[in-house]
């Protein structure tokens, strides 16, 4: 099965604060996706790789950054969180040309 | 800009088929349909795919129409923890970019 997993579940943070979100998958995907879901908005791409150290960016980049050092590692950055920035954050990867798999999310509160 | 149109909610019974309807009217030949859903506080999970043949798998059973406008989902016996959002997402494959954009989704709530 393909496991995608992320750092935490639920984070709380104050306005300002430098954030790192993980995601790890263990089936050596070469494409790796994060997404924000926010009520009445469906989920909505931020940025995406195709391979190491690549990185395309999204419908919605901005207050955002990534890094993929390793191929089976992708974060995704809040250089200084805003309280709009306070969403459920979701982590994919899939291989090329095929299905996209899901981590369970990651709740963000910015104070 | 989700290319696909859902009606917002829907139930069944417990034990009956599920029949979740999509239309897609300007799909691309080279475009896939795909069946996600997502159980509240959760990430989205895959259910199945097709071009333009029926599929069925462990899941569910994907029916598109001949014109390839639209498609149903078929859950065959719904059950409570079947109850989410369902998303029907058209995507064509093209190399490197294979981003999925969803739409609002079907809510599905099933009764015992």
């Amino acid at each position: 099965d393909v496991k995608v997993t992320q750092s935490s579940r639920y984070l709380v943070k104050r306005t300002g604060e430098k954030v790192f979100l993980e995601c790890v998958q263990d089936m050596d995907h070469e494409n790796m996706f994060w997404y924000r879901q926010d009520p009445g908005l469906g989920l909505r791409l931020i940025y995406f790789s195709y391979d190491v150290k690549m990185k395309e960016k999204g419908d919605i980049p901005e207050g955002y950054s990534v890094s993929r050092e390793k191929k089976e590692r992708f974060s995704l950055i809040l250089e200084s969180a805003s309280t709009n920035q306070t969403s459920m954050y979701l982590c994919a990867s899939s291989t090329r040309q095929e299905t996209q798999y899901f981590g369970p999310g990651t709740r963000l509160l910015v104070l | 800009d989700a290319k696909t149109t859902q009606p917002p909610s829907m139930d069944c019974a417990e034990g009956r088929a599920a029949n979740l309807p999509c239309n897609h009217s300007t799909i691309s030949g080279n475009e896939y349909v795909y069946w996600y859903r997502q159980i509240h506080s959760q990430g989205p999970q895959y259910i199945i795919h097709g071009l333009k043949n029926n599929e069925t798998n462990e899941m569910a059973s994907l029916i598109i129409t001949e014109d390839r406008k639209s498609s149903t989902l078929i859950l065959p016996h719904a059950t409570l923890r079947d109850t989410a959002v369902y998303y029907c997402i058209v995507r064509a494959y093209s190399g490197a970019n294979s981003k999925l954009t969803f739409g609002k989704g079907i809510t599905l709530s099933v009764r015992p």
